[in-house]
């Protein structure tokens, strides 16, 4: 079945850096897209971005540009998501979620990875 | 950006009725590309509803989506329990992708 698997809860401290793995199985890798979705504690959903694992494209919401990159191993069907000069503002469950080309709704979702964010 | 609103804010229904929650859009959204989800406690979204009306893989035909325009709406016919979950709509018609607030939905 499919299934993405993320890595583990994070405490960092201001201005540090962060990098996620999501780990896919079950699918060709090939075939979709990941995209990042956070969600602030006892907030909404937020979209973060996507990336095309076979082409490398990427897009990112703009309010993290310059600070987010998503990166994917395709001999590992695995995606990165790396966040730089975190903030108190960063902290919540970040989410990657698989799409099909061209069809941006998330029908696998990865369990979470909670991302705190304290001096 | 699109910017959805996602109305009640909660409600609080008893098992066997029926429950509408809305979503308004900002603008129209483009070709009909809305989706709901449905995030239960402690637990990621899972996808309901995609295209405004098309059920997702393995999700029961209690769960419908309409609408059309900046106005779509999720019909829950037959609560249970485990219904009991924060229901999100999120738009992929306009870059951002842009997500409702959530409607909280208690089950007496």
């Amino acid at each position: 079945q499919v299934q993405l698997l993320q890595s583990g809860p994070e405490v960092k401290k201001p201005g540090a850096s962060i990098k996620v793995s999501c780990k896919t199985s079950g699918y060709n890798f090939s075939n979709y897209d990941i995209t990042w979705v956070r969600q602030a504690p006892r907030q909404g959903l937020e979209w973060m971005g996507w990336i095309s694992v076979d082409t490398g494209n990427r897009h990112y919401v703009q309010k993290l540009q310059g600070r987010i990159t998503m990166t994917a191993d395709t001999s590992t069907s695995t995606v990165y998501m790396e966040l730089r000069s975190l903030r108190s503002d960063d902290t919540a469950i970040y989410y990657c979620t698989r799409n099909q080309r061209g069809h941006e709704w998330f029908d696998s979702w990865g369990q979470g990875v909670l991302v705190t964010v304290s001096s | 950006e699109v910017v959805l609103t996602q109305s009640p804010g909660s409600l609080s229904l008893s098992p066997g009725e029926g429950a509408t929650l809305s979503c308004r859009a900002s603008q129209t959204v483009r070709n009909g590309y809305l989706a709901w989800y449905q995030q239960r406690p402690g637990q990621a979204p899972r996808l309901l509803i995609y295209d405004a009306s098309s059920r997702a893989t393995g999700i029961p035909d209690k769960f419908s989506g309409s609408g059309s325009g900046a106005d779509f709406t999720l019909t829950i016919s037959r609560l249970e329990p485990e219904d009991c979950a924060v229901y999100y709509c999120q738009q992929y018609g306009t870059s951002p992708i842009t997500f409702g607030q959530g409607t909280r939905l208690e089950i007496k």
